[in-house]
């Protein structure tokens, strides 16, 4: 079955220390997207990639950092710059980037991170 | 600039018809999207508008007025599995983006 898959499902961070959460896609988009969602509030954009080895700083990309090495992988290192990283993201992907045409984002089942 | 409005919860009882509002301002409109969110869950797709009208898809119809920057998402016999967040998403022209909602919390009632 093709779709996203986003790992761990929970995670947990200590002070001062960097995690990655894990993107994973099988359905040859050349898109990829990394949210943020933090209770009562929209999806805000952290990262993007609109192709393999290509990506762009989001809306919030501070305290965070990508890479985008393999068309079906777009990790997300939380840094221990961002001093308020307790929330649900989200990964998605598309065929290719931008709205035009409905162009879908399909979502991963999304990585809630807490600070212990 | 961009803004998204939604109201932030609404209650509606099972068998009823339920329709959310979306009103935005954007610089530059290249479309809107409907998402559907149960809570923890992945966001999933639901419509998509570019044209002025009305879409119809099963018990669910989306609405876009371009003109007045108005949205809506019809949801009619409503189900108990209804119950989520309804995304609001708008297409961006001058950077491609899509920029969503904050969205709308649906309680069915049974």
């Amino acid at each position: 079955d093709g779709g996203i898959t986003q790992s761990p499902k929970y995670l947990f961070r200590k002070e001062g220390q960097n995690v990655t959460l894990s993107c994973e896609q099988n359905l040859n988009h050349d898109a990829m997207y990394w949210y943020r969602q933090d209770p009562g509030q929209g999806l805000r954009l952290i990262y993007y990639s609109q192709i393999v080895n290509d990506f762009q700083k989001g809306d919030i990309a501070e305290g965070y950092s990508v890479s985008r090495e393999k068309k079906e992988s777009f990790p997300l290192t939380v840094t221990s710059a961002q001093k308020n990283p307790t929330a649900f993201y989200l990964c998605a992907s598309s065929i290719d980037w931008g709205p035009s045409g409905g162009n879908i984002q399909y979502f991963g089942a999304g990585t809630r991170l807490s600070v212990l | 600039g961009q803004n998204i409005d939604q109201p932030t919860e609404m209650t509606a009882t099972e068998g009823a018809i339920v329709q959310i509002n979306c009103t935005y301002q954007t610089s530059g409109f290249n479309g809107l999207f409907w998402y559907q969110q149960h809570a923890g869950e992945a966001p999933t797709f639901l419509s998509y508008n570019v044209l002025d009208g009305l879409e119809e898809k099963g018990r669910f119809s989306s609405f876009l007025s371009r003109s007045k920057g108005y949205s809506y998402l019809l949801l009619k016999e409503l189900q108990m599995k209804d119950s989520a967040s309804y995304l609001c998403a708008v297409g961006r022209n001058r950077d491609d983006k899509i920029i969503f909602g904050k969205g709308t919390r649906l309680h069915i009632l049974p």
